[in-house]
């Protein structure tokens, strides 16, 4: 059973364009997290997502970020016209449930702004 | 709001030998889950150990252990026989147990960067 996998690992973007972040949960998992870790932080929740549906965005920034997890594919994160401070490692992470499981984190993308 | 603190940037420990990481924690609540992971330099984030907040039992795993302090609000981590493989950065996170609340969200500590010298 494959892990979470997120790609790119690494991602290189020019002030203004577009991030697309990728996450594949574990076979099996309907839930998906997303984390964004700054440079000597700990991770910090930015979104929660079910199939087709946001249920928890609250450490989204309201302007530029969103996030998706259609029925077929991967879920998305973008952020749009990135700015230097963008620059982070996101995770994400699946679980089956949302009770009492855990939570599997994916490699994470290293996004750098320049 | 829950926070998870972590007073120690860094450690460092010689191979086989002991060395705690130490975790303190707020919050209200009384049901919940703390966790020890460890990101290695390929930022994989590891599960090392998980301790639920209705057990008085310490959690284990092998060469790790927890010393969880619930009326202290406290979870350190304890790592015997140190490896080199143990080098990383070690995250104290939280989590609510509530059903209905937020449960499903962790609260992560800074970290604590551990060296392991041979």
């Amino acid at each position: 059973n494959a892990g979470v996998m997120q790609n790119p690992r690494h991602l290189v973007r020019r002030r203004g364009q577009e991030a697309r972040l990728r996450c594949s949960p574990m076979k099996g998992h309907s839930h998906v997290y997303w984390y964004r870790q700054l440079p000597e932080e700990g991770l910090k929740f930015m979104v929660y997502l079910q199939k087709e549906n946001i249920i928890d965005e609250s450490g989204m920034p309201k302007e530029r970020f969103s996030a998706e997890f259609p029925k077929e594919g991967p879920s998305i994160l973008r952020i749009q016209q990135v700015v230097r401070g963008d620059s982070a490692a996101y995770f994400c992470a699946s679980s089956l449930l949302i009770d009492r499981t855990e939570a599997f984190f994916g490699q994470g993308t290293r996004l750098t702004v320049v | 709001a829950q926070t998870v603190t972590q007073s120690q940037p860094e450690m460092s420990v010689q191979e086989a030998e002991t060395v705690t990481l130490s975790c303190t924690y707020d919050t209200s609540e009384s049901d919940y889950y703390l966790f020890w992971y460890k990101q290695p330099p390929s930022r994989q984030m590891i599960l090392v150990i998980r301790q639920e907040a209705y057990k008085q039992q310490n959690a284990t795993e092998n060469r790790f252990s927890v010393n969880f302090q619930k009326a202290a609000k406290s979870f350190s981590l304890k790592i015997s026989d140190s490896q080199l493989g143990d080098a990383a950065m070690y995250f104290c996170a939280y989590r609510s147990a509530s059903s209905g609340g937020s449960n499903y969200k962790l609260t992560f500590g800074k970290g604590t960067l551990l060296t392991v010298n041979p």
